[in-house]
């Protein structure tokens, strides 16, 4: 079945301790794409991915990093959580290695940073 | 300005109704557009993409204005299951790859 995977699906931490939340994609897709959804603010991209070694800045980056070693994975890492990254994240994929295709979702990361 | 701006809503429907939402953009050489449809924070799950000719699915239709700089989403015949979050999607292409969506629409139809 051609799926997004993200692991944990919750996670209650506090602050200052460094988490990895996994994604991975079985559906060979070079666009790789993290967001966060915050209420009111709708879903905001923090890192995207063009392909294995390729990543570039979303719109809030600040607090986050990534990294693309192989094609199907996409960890997002937070070196030193702090509560205002308290929030729900996706992973999402696509095809081809722009933004111009339709993106297949992972069921969500839901952080609590105390 | 945001670069996509959506009517928050709630729209509320009776079954039956018909309902239109518009999303705005400020980016003219954008390219690509959707629609997308969330449940309770669930994942976002694709609707339908937008065509420059304008496109149908079954009840729903999707049209692009450029020369207006607006996407809108038509729901006919609105059903209990249409109830949900709506929201559209542009890839701006310039200044890179990113993606920004909207803040949403939230629907919801009543009996």
């Amino acid at each position: 079945e051609a799926q997004v995977t993200q692991n944990p699906r919750y996670l209650i931490t506090v602050t200052g301790k460094k988490l990895t939340v996994t994604c991975s994609q079985n559906m060979n897709h070079e666009y790789m794409s993290w967001y966060r959804q915050d209420p009111g603010l709708g879903l905001r991209q923090i890192y995207y991915s063009m392909n294995v070694e390729v990543t570039d800045k979303g719109d809030v980056p600040e607090g986050y990093k990534v990294s693309r070693k192989e094609k199907r994975n996409f960890p997002l890492i937070l070196e030193s959580p702090s509560p205002n990254q308290t929030s729900l994240y996706f992973c999402a994929s696509s095809v081809g290695g722009f933004a111009d295709q339709p993106q297949h979702f992972g069921d969500g990361t839901r952080l609590s940073i105390l | 300005r945001k670069e996509v701006e959506q009517d928050p809503g709630p729209f509320n429907v009776p079954e039956g109704a018909t309902v239109a939402f518009n999303c705005t953009y400020s980016n003219s050489a954008s390219q690509s557009f959707f629609w997308y449809r969330q449940d309770c924070r669930k994942e976002p799950k694709l609707l339908m993409s937008v065509y420059s000719s304008g496109n149908e699915d079954g009840r729903f239709t999707a049209q692009l204005n450029r020369a207006s700089q607006y996407i809108s989403l038509l729901i006919r015949d609105s059903k209990l299951s249409d109830s949900a979050t709506y929201l559209c999607v542009v890839n701006p292409v310039t200044g890179g790859f990113k993606t920004i969506f909207g803040a949403g629409t939230r629907l919801f139809v009543k009996a």
